[in-house]
């Protein structure tokens, strides 16, 4: 039972581009969101979160939007650089729950 | 400030035999969680342990998997009895509460013979 989907396992862009990530989850009780970055062979990283009081947080040229009626979120980075490329997790629980449910990933590859 | 350390980072059994995996959290974190990452998927949840207590277990098969967290020394995940299927990479992640970022480790990779 995958509560939160990517649905696009990999992803290429041009250097200097907009990388758009998506996510979508089907529990209506997550209002905790998170995105984390994965090199091959480390752990994840936490790159940025976002709780579900506001629909955009931005931190440099990571900016991660909420759309709560279509259970969906994004994660945006621009200008997109070749050390983006990694695989990209998205995250989600809710306040009273104990772990956060990660989708598959996305493989995020940028073309210098 | 050292992160969050896993050991081994690679570790081969035989079927039959048992695997323990340690995690030792950032410093202040109180809460650890073990996810196991199968091939092609993604990180699935098993256990959420805060000092000597386990939490949430939710997540662990309920045979031959077990995982402590001492009051003092690293957390432990241990599988008895090894099968194929259990080859995969286990990452420990720690946080200073819950429902905070989590920070993981960079994973102990089990393969079995």
């Amino acid at each position: 039972d995958q509560q939160v989907k990517q649905n696009s396992p990999s992803l290429s862009v041009q250097e200097g581009r907009i990388s758009i990530l998506n996510c979508d989850y089907t529990n209506s009780m997550f209002d905790y969101f998170l995105w984390y970055k994965k090199y091959p062979a480390e752990g994840p990283t936490f790159l940025i979160s976002i709780s579900s009081i506001k629909d955009k947080n931005e931190d440099g040229r990571f900016t991660v939007f909420l759309n709560k009626s279509a259970k969906h979120l994004s994660l945006h980075i621009v200008p997109s650089q070749p050390g983006d490329s990694a695989v990209y997790f998205c995250a989600a629980s809710h306040l009273t729950g104990n772990q956060f449910y990660f989708g598959t990933g996305t493989s995020l590859t940028v073309i210098p | 400030n050292a992160g969050v350390m896993q050991n081994p980072r690679h570790l081969v059994r035989r079927r039959g035999q048992e695997a323990r995996l340690r995690c030792s959290p950032m410093k202040g974190h109180s809460h650890v969680y073990w996810y196991r990452q199968l091939p092609e998927e993604g990180l699935k949840f098993m256990v959420y342990l805060q000092k000597e207590n386990i939490i949430d277990e939710s997540g662990m098969p309920k045979e031959r998997f077990s995982a402590e967290f001492p009051k003092e020394g690293p957390s432990i995940l241990r599988i008895q009895q090894v099968v194929r299927g259990d080859s995969a990479a286990y990452f420990c992640a720690s946080s200073p509460d819950l429902n905070q970022p989590q920070h993981f480790g960079d994973g102990t990779r089990l393969s079995i013979l």
